[in-house]
């Protein structure tokens, strides 16, 4: 079984840019999660999809933020403008039910290590 | 209320050791805590975990002890390996927030 996939692996921007990421989750998973690990610390959700609908957004910067995904499968996340504060890896994981009252394993992808200059 | 307080930031032991690593919650609504695994330029990857209803789980050489009134639970590595060496996070969620809080992460060294 294939696991989540994302890309790009490394990002290098410069301040006030856009960058867009992309993430592919494990087949027939309905829940997909965007995560933000700074350096040093935990991942911290961004944004919760379940199918292709906004479970939980509350921790997601909507002023540069955004995120969406397309036929409840692939997800984009994309930062606009970026600031130097937004260095980070950003996760993507997928579960196979996920949602209020239901508890089961995410499965994380490799990440993509933003650099923000 | 929502933060989950783990420590130490980093460990080193020898191989063969028991690294101890220790986690607190102070929200009563969590009831499921998973540890994961980091490996440099991966991902974290599930462990094991425990629902709040046993006081131990034991998966190979990794073992999860909770203490509920005490609101903390650790995990634990016998016959810790050179392959150990990762970063180790906590985390909770209840069935009705279904978010995952993660701690800050634990370093650990197993050194040969």
């Amino acid at each position: 079984e294939a696991g989540v996939a994302q890309s790009p692996r490394y990002k290098i921007i410069e301040k006030r840019q856009s960058v867009a990421f992309w993430c592919n989750p494990i087949s027939g998973h309905a829940t997909l999660y965007w995560y933000q690990q700074i350096l040093g610390q935990g991942p911290k959700l961004l944004i919760q999809f379940q199918n292709n609908g906004v479970v939980d957004d509350s921790q997601l910067p909507k002023d540069r933020f955004s995120a969406e995904r397309l036929k409840g499968v692939d997800s984009t996340l994309k930062i606009q403008p970026a600031k130097l504060e937004d260095s980070a890896v950003y996760l993507c994981a997928s579960s196979p039910r996920g949602g209020a009252g239901v508890t089961d394993t995410q499965y994380f992808g490799p990440g993509t290590r933003l650099t923000v200059l | 209320q929502q933060q989950v307080k783990q420590s130490p930031q980093s460990l080193i032991v020898q191989k063969g050791g028991i690294p101890i690593i220790n986690c607190a919650y102070e929200n009563t609504a969590f009831d499921y805590f998973p540890w994961y695994q980091q490996f440099p330029g991966k991902g974290p990857a599930l462990l094991i975990a425990i629902r709040p209803d046993v006081s131990e789980k034991k998966e190979g050489r990794f073992t999860i002890s909770f203490n509920k009134s005490a609101k903390q639970f650790s995990l634990h590595i016998m016959d810790s390996q050179p392959g150990d060496s990762a970063t180790y996070f906590c985390a909770a969620t209840g069935d009705s927030s279904y978010k995952l809080i993660f701690g800050s992460g634990t370093r650990l060294l197993v050194r040969p």
